[in-house]
């Protein structure tokens, strides 16, 4: 299983668009890029997952370069409610075994 | 995901004594997992099963077991409840994701959250 290596918190503001990092140097030609979004004493929620290139949907945008050694999560035009926890997981098409790190603690400011 | 319900969200116990956490999901879902959460920690895997007869340790599963009683519902157990156990347990469920179409989405319970004194 691939190591994932991200900030372990960051700050913003509202209406800013925010970019997490994720690193993934030994990632797996069959792993995909899994985002998951956890808030205070709740479960994570999938928020987006990606291969390579670009993939956004109505929560996110995920960046995944050619080279697929890091990826950036990008959440645009941030909120209050978007203070959480933000997982990024190198899972493979096997996909049961999923490693949860710290995260990313994400703090939106007014 | 209100798919994914546990029994009991809080639980206070004593040390020595046998505990149960239940988890039920209504998506139809083969696999099933339970994890555990520390204070500022990511989550650790500590059993998972793929049908009603598969059960397979994670990387925390020691002091912990685990029944699978229906497709539906699975069931953590502390045998001998200890206070390092201390701590946040969710369950989850996923399904195989498809061919070419990227790994499974896991979808989580809110969580119980155990003391144990």
């Amino acid at each position: 299983l691939a190591k994932t290596t991200q900030p372990i918190s960051m700050d913003s503001y509202e209406g800013q668009e925010v970019n997490i990092t994720c690193s993934h140097n030994n990632i797996a030609t069959n792993d995909y890029i899994t985002w998951y979004q956890q808030f205070p004493s709740q479960g994570p929620r999938f928020i987006i997952q990606g291969y390579k290139t670009k993939v956004t949907n109505e929560v996110a945008s995920l960046f995944i370069p050619a080279d697929r050694k890091s990826s950036t999560l990008s959440l645009p035009r941030v909120s209050l409610s978007d203070t959480a926890v933000y997982y990024c997981l190198a899972r493979n098409t096997g996909g049961f075994k999923t490693i949860f790190g710290a995260g990313t603690r994400l703090f939106v400011k007014a | 995901d209100a798919d994914v319900t546990q029994t009991p969200r809080n639980r206070i116990t004593k040390t020595g004594k046998r505990i149960m956490l239940e988890c039920s999901q209504t998506k139809g879902h083969d696999r099933m997992y339970w994890y555990r959460q520390d204070p500022g920690l990511g989550l650790r895997l500590i059993y998972y099963s793929f049908d009603v007869k598969d059960i397979n340790k994670g990387e925390i599963s020691d002091g912990y077991s685990v029944s699978r009683q229906a497709q539906a519902k699975f069931s953590l157990s502390l045998e001998s409840a200890i206070p390092n156990q201390t701590a946040l347990y969710f369950c989850a469920t996923s399904e195989p994701g498809l061919a070419g179409g990227g790994t499974d989405t896991q979808y989580f319970g809110p969580g119980t959250r155990l003391t144990v004194l």
